[in-house]
């Protein structure tokens, strides 16, 4: 238990479905991150929110739209994905973000695309 | 931009000995963090320990200590007493200026009884 909390563990969609996946941290943190893990690629940052703000949208297609109301939750809304984006996704959380604060991580969300 | 290199896609100990994983980055910048992270089957990222660049001593926790070699830009790890509880994906990760977690590919690290 590393006090992020990532739901659904789980969730397949069809191509034409809208989804979201949530994250919640009870850390305390201001900094928010969405990754993406993918069989033989590192892992890819998506988005970075950091008291609220997005500071980072790493050239993420729109069909994935970050939410981020308060410092302690975060959502991916999913809409008319494709399979390529079946991946773990993985959420985190960090004190202000600056580079040497460590980085929490959840257990992630499987998502398949079918 | 940053890249980070794990040469060994999977690497094997047995158990009670010590095993090294490698890594390799890339950088220009002088003032960054390098930092270990172990994914087991659950997925779940775990901080294994972490380096800053400007600290000459090499970081320890327990059966883990890291080999920081800044000229050569080389981060390596090393398990000592391996535990069956070591098996994992074992990720290093680089992080300076851009604020950016920056991952190698990874190590399947397989403790052999």
């Amino acid at each position: 238990e590393t006090g992020v909390t990532q739901t659904p563990r789980h969730l397949v969609m069809g191509m034409t479905n809208k989804k979201s996946l949530k994250c919640e941290q009870h850390l305390g943190h201001n900094a928010m991150y969405w990754y993406k893990q993918s069989a033989k690629k590192p892992l890819e940052l998506m988005f970075v929110y950091n008291f609220k703000e997005q500071t980072e949208n790493n050239s993420v297609p729109s069909r994935f739209s970050p939410e981020c109301p308060n410092s302690s939750h975060l959502f991916l809304h999913l809409h008319t994905l494709q399979p390529e984006d079946s991946a773990l996704y993985l959420c985190a959380s960090s004190q202000d973000s600056p580079r040497g604060n460590t980085i929490y991580f959840g257990e992630g969300s499987w998502l398949t695309v079918v | 931009a940053q890249t980070v290199t794990q040469s060994q896609p999977e690497m094997s100990v047995q158990e009670a000995e010590t095993v090294t994983l490698s890594c390799t980055y890339d950088t220009s910048e002088s003032d960054y963090y390098l930092f270990w992270y172990k994914q087991p089957p659950s997925r779940q990222m775990i901080l294994v320990i972490r380096q800053e660049a400007y600290k000459q001593q090499n970081a320890t926790e327990n059966r883990f200590s890291v080999n920081f070699q800044k000229a050569a830009k080389s981060f390596s790890l090393k398990i000592s007493d391996s535990q069956l509880g070591d098996a994992a994906m074992y990720f290093c990760a680089f992080r300076g200026g851009s604020e950016k977690l920056v991952f190698g590919k990874g190590t399947k690290l397989t403790v052999n009884p």
